[in-house]
């Protein structure tokens, strides 16, 4: 079993439509992320969760909505979203200890497509 | 403004040479850098890292420079092989706080 594993891979949607992103880490990591990965540009941070707590909001538009049940569990709620939200959406975990992020594992991302 | 930056979209090496990436930061602030790579529909995999205590970390045929006086980052990979072939993203953190990755470089080693 992988690390993180993220569903759907794949995701069309119209713009009206309401879906949801999920991760899941095996790894009894302490943070879960949400980065945004659109083409020729940076990784985009866009939400962080430590202990199931969000301590980090990118300025992100509130079309995203996570949501964090658990330690091992991330969701992105998708909702009336755009074309230019068509991106790669790559969740990843960590074991943040005092005084650093550890290292970021990523799963493989899901591939959302907006018509 | 980007604080990490990758200014080669892509490189193209042929097989056995060496490959070189580069990364220019503007934050003084960032300690720690690292490396990703990600292959085509996979996640990012972390690769090497460096402290900025050091100027070169080395594991295999990957090392890292660090040139604090120029904000310069690059990795060296000799030799390199097609399995090489991925997306690199550089990535810096200042006194543990988050990553902040740069855009990538797409490499292609030709066989």
């Amino acid at each position: 079993e992988t690390g993180v594993t993220q569903t759907p891979r794949h995701l069309v949607m119209g713009m009206t439509n309401k879906k949801s992103l999920k991760c899941e880490q095996h790894l009894g990591h302490n943070a879960m992320y949400w980065y945004k990965q659109s083409a020729k540009k940076p990784l985009e941070l866009m939400f962080v969760y430590n202990f199931k707590e969000q301590t980090e909001n990118n300025s992100v538009p509130s079309r995203f909505s996570p949501e964090c049940p658990n330690s091992s569990h991330l969701f992105l709620h998708l909702h009336t979203l755009q074309p230019e939200d068509s991106a790669l959406y790559l969740c990843a975990s960590s074991q943040d200890k005092r005084g650093g992020t550890g290292e970021l594992f990523f799963g493989e991302g899901s591939r959302l497509t907006v018509l | 403004d980007q604080q990490v930056k990758q200014n080669s979209p892509s490189l193209s090496v042929q097989e056995g040479r060496i490959s070189i990436l580069n990364c220019d930061y503007t934050n003084s602030m960032f300690d720690y850098f690292l490396w990703y790579k990600k292959y085509p529909a996979e996640g990012p995999t972390f690769l090497i890292s460096i402290s900025s205590i050091k100027d070169k970390n080395e594991d295999g045929r990957f090392t890292v420079f660090l040139n604090k006086s120029a904000k310069h980052l690059s990795l060296h990979i000799v030799p390199s092989q097609p399995g090489d072939s991925a997306v690199y993203f550089c990535a810096a953190s200042a006194l543990g706080n988050k990553l902040v990755f740069g855009a990538g470089t797409i490499l292609r080693v030709k066989s």
